[in-house]
């Protein structure tokens, strides 16, 4: 069946340094794709998304690449703060969401 | 803050017993949608509602049922309760139920069956 699945279950980095957060899918008409981040005792919070005619995309401290050929995306965060310690999952959609199972990032101070 | 709230917070109950969640979605939006999260599926999209209709189906139980009244608030009905039922369960809420990106999550509601 579909999955979207995260390489690594935890990441854990530097204050400062760069992040990058990587996740497979397996259906080739996702056209769609979403980054969330999820804090302890909340709910997921929308970061990015991208489209499958697009290969990257910035925003604000992230970035968004993704490699159709090879189905899989990955969540580039700048400068890393401790703010950003989460679990950080991605989506794809074709008719529906399908979530991956997440990344916890721990950020050290 | 999202704006969607979810009651109660937490749950604990009984297999065999059978709860209600409910959900109140941010001011004007019109769909509301309830995933489930557990620790060993991650996070599943049971069902959809768009302005008192269902829209949209996921994964969600025949033992589970859902509506969305015409305040737009929304409740998930969980009966038969088994262990494996225990898990966060979440609403968001959207505008017009046709844009991802523009999904806001509730806090979550942590069912316990024990």
């Amino acid at each position: 069946g579909e999955s979207v699945g995260l390489h690594l279950p935890t990441l854990s980095v530097q204050e400062g340094d760069n992040s990058i957060i990587n996740c497979a899918y397996s259906n080739s008409a996702s056209d769609y794709f979403i980054w969330y981040k999820q804090e302890s005792g909340k709910g997921p919070q929308f970061i990015i998304d991208i489209r499958s005619n697009m290969d990257k995309r910035q925003g604000q401290r992230v970035t968004v690449l993704l490699n159709k050929t090879v189905k899989h995306l990955s969540l580039q965060i700048a400068a890393t703060q401790p703010g950003d310690s989460a679990v950080y999952f991605c989506a794809s959609a074709t008719n529906k969401l399908i979530f991956g199972t997440g990344t916890l990032l721990a950020v050290q101070p | 803050d999202s704006g969607v709230t979810q009651t109660p917070k937490h749950l604990i109950t009984a297999t065999g017993q059978r709860v209600t969640l409910r959900c109140s979605p941010r001011s004007g939006d019109l769909s509301v949608y309830w995933y489930q999260q557990s620790l060993d599926q991650g996070l599943q999209f049971l069902i959809q509602y768009y302005n008192g209709e269902e829209r949209a189906k996921g994964n969600i139980l025949e033992r589970f049922s859902a509506q969305q009244f015409p305040d737009l608030h929304s409740e998930l009905n969980l009966s038969s309760l088994e262990l494996g039922d225990s898990a966060l369960y979440f609403c968001a809420s959207s505008v017009d139920g046709r844009t991802y990106n523009e999904q806001f999550f509730g806090p979550g509601t942590r069912l316990t069956v024990l």
